[in-house]
């Protein structure tokens, strides 16, 4: 079993629909980070969290410490939303690298 | 800053044949990462710096792979022999604090082995 795993793998919605990406990982972790890769391959952070919630423009991620979980929402998705999401973890073992998730295609139809 | 540099961004190579990868950190930033890409696999990371010295490299994963980073701004990896499976898109990353601190990626290098 993956120490991340994410759902779905796979998401296809029609643009201005509610979305959610969901990560669950098994260790304890010092941070949870969401990364966004478009088609064409650049990979951007989007955000670092540790505990609550943040929220950067149309996109929002929580994290729950105690249920190891976290989700990574966008609200009137667009069509240029439409990339992969990456979860990785920082565990509190591991010396400071990340353990990557398998990511989830997000496709927005116009 | 002009963020994370690679260099190239495709290489072709035959098989056997030495291949290096370059990269350059954004300036300041304390931690470099060494990640590969596959379709199977995912992002897998290879090797990381803290302030020049490799700290953790146990993702690479033979000893064909090799990297250093002589000074600050500078990063190599190293296939020698290069194989098929070796084939990936490779990317370099940085941050101020290794895992616990944004990272930033450079655009990567896609590597096809033939």
């Amino acid at each position: 079993k993956n120490e991340v795993e994410q759902s779905p793998q796979n998401l296809t919605a029609q643009e201005g629909e509610f979305i959610t990406i969901n990560c669950s990982y098994s260790v304890g972790i010092s941070a949870l980070h969401w990364l966004q890769q478009h088609p064409g391959g650049g990979i951007v952070s989007l955000f670092m969290l540790s505990s609550g919630k943040k929220k950067h423009g149309r996109l929002i991620a929580t994290i729950n410490i105690q249920e190891k979980h976290s989700s990574l929402h966008i609200t009137a998705s667009h069509p240029r939303d439409s990339a992969v999401y990456i979860c990785a973890v920082a565990p509190i073992q591991g010396a400071q690298k990340l353990v990557f998730g398998q990511g989830t295609r997000l496709t927005i139809n116009p | 800053d002009a963020g994370v540099i690679q260099s190239p961004r495709h290489e072709v190579t035959e098989m056997g044949q030495e291949v290096t990868l370059r990269c350059k950190p954004i300036s300041g930033h304390n931690s470099l990462f060494w990640y590969r890409q596959t379709m199977m696999r995912g992002l897998e990371l290879l090797i990381y710096f803290n302030n020049n010295v490799p700290i953790d490299d146990s993702g690479m994963p033979e000893d064909r792979f090799s990297a250093k980073m002589p000074n600050a701004s500078f990063s190599t990896l190293k296939i020698q022999p290069s194989e098929p499976r070796d084939s990936a898109v490779y990317f370099c990353a940085s941050s101020l604090l290794a895992a616990l601190d944004t990272q930033y990626f450079g655009p990567g290098t896609r590597l096809t082995v033939l």
